[in-house]
């Protein structure tokens, strides 16, 4: 299994703007996400993050909004912009186990956005 | 379109108690599925996954889980449920380029 770190764990964030999360994994893998989970809701995909490539975006996320680096196999930053209180969410980074299709959830970060 | 249902938003269940959440899918091809739980204030823990072979599959936490591909169901069992078991359980389906589509969940209330 892979041990999966994000930070910070919660921050609260003026309306406008931008907060960068960080997500670092204890060994290299190949496939690496980021989701949103908005308040009493499910996971939803916003992107995977690939390495030395631009991240691919799943509908209704956009680059601009949600701009992802990856600039390793073990390290991965998700961007939210110019954010709004509808982006209070938690949002979690996950990595896939060397193609198993076994995904490893970090702890998530906690984002209020006021 | 891929999809996952999770018919029951919340389920009460006593301690000692047996449990069963149900999970429904729409996947065109042979499913991976997932049954994933959030504790309060924790990230997602998986407890089991059915890729292939036998239905019946066994997991963490004295959790299993019987995939049916004639009710496209997956649901998840626990005969004997304890007070840490109340949490949010997610079930999931693997969509290709091994990302996950999720259901809504179930919030799991466990009472003395």
């Amino acid at each position: 299994s892979a041990v999966i770190s994000q930070k910070p764990s919660r921050d609260i964030c003026q309306r406008g703007t931008s907060l960068t999360i960080q997500c670092q994994v204890d060994s290299q893998v190949t496939m690496m996400f980021w989701y949103r989970q908005q308040p009493g809701q499910s996971l939803t995909l916003i992107a995977t993050a690939n390495q030395g490539s631009e991240a691919t975006y799943e509908s209704g996320f956009v680059i601009d909004k949600f701009p992802i680096s990856r600039p390793n196999l073990t390290f991965s930053t998700l961007t939210v912009s110019n954010m709004s209180p509808e982006d209070s969410s938690i949002y979690l980074c996950s990595v896939d186990s060397a193609g198993s299709d076994e995904q490893f959830f970090g702890p998530g970060t906690r984002l209020t956005v006021l | 379109a891929q999809s996952v249902t999770q018919p029951d938003i919340h389920i009460t269940v006593s301690e000692g108690a047996s449990l069963e959440l149900r999970c429904n899918y729409s996947y065109g091809a042979t499913p991976y599925l997932f049954w994933y739980v959030q504790s309060p204030g924790q990230g997602l823990q998986l407890l089991l996954k059915y890729f292939s072979g036998d239905t019946l599959v066994q997991g963490i936490k004295g959790f299993e889980a019987e995939f049916k591909r004639s009710q496209s169901s997956f649901n998840l069992r626990k005969p004997s449920v304890h007070w840490s078991d109340a949490a949010e359980y997610f079930c999931a389906v693997g969509v290709g380029d091994y990302k996950l589509s999720f259901g809504a969940g179930t919030t799991v209330t466990v009472r003395a």
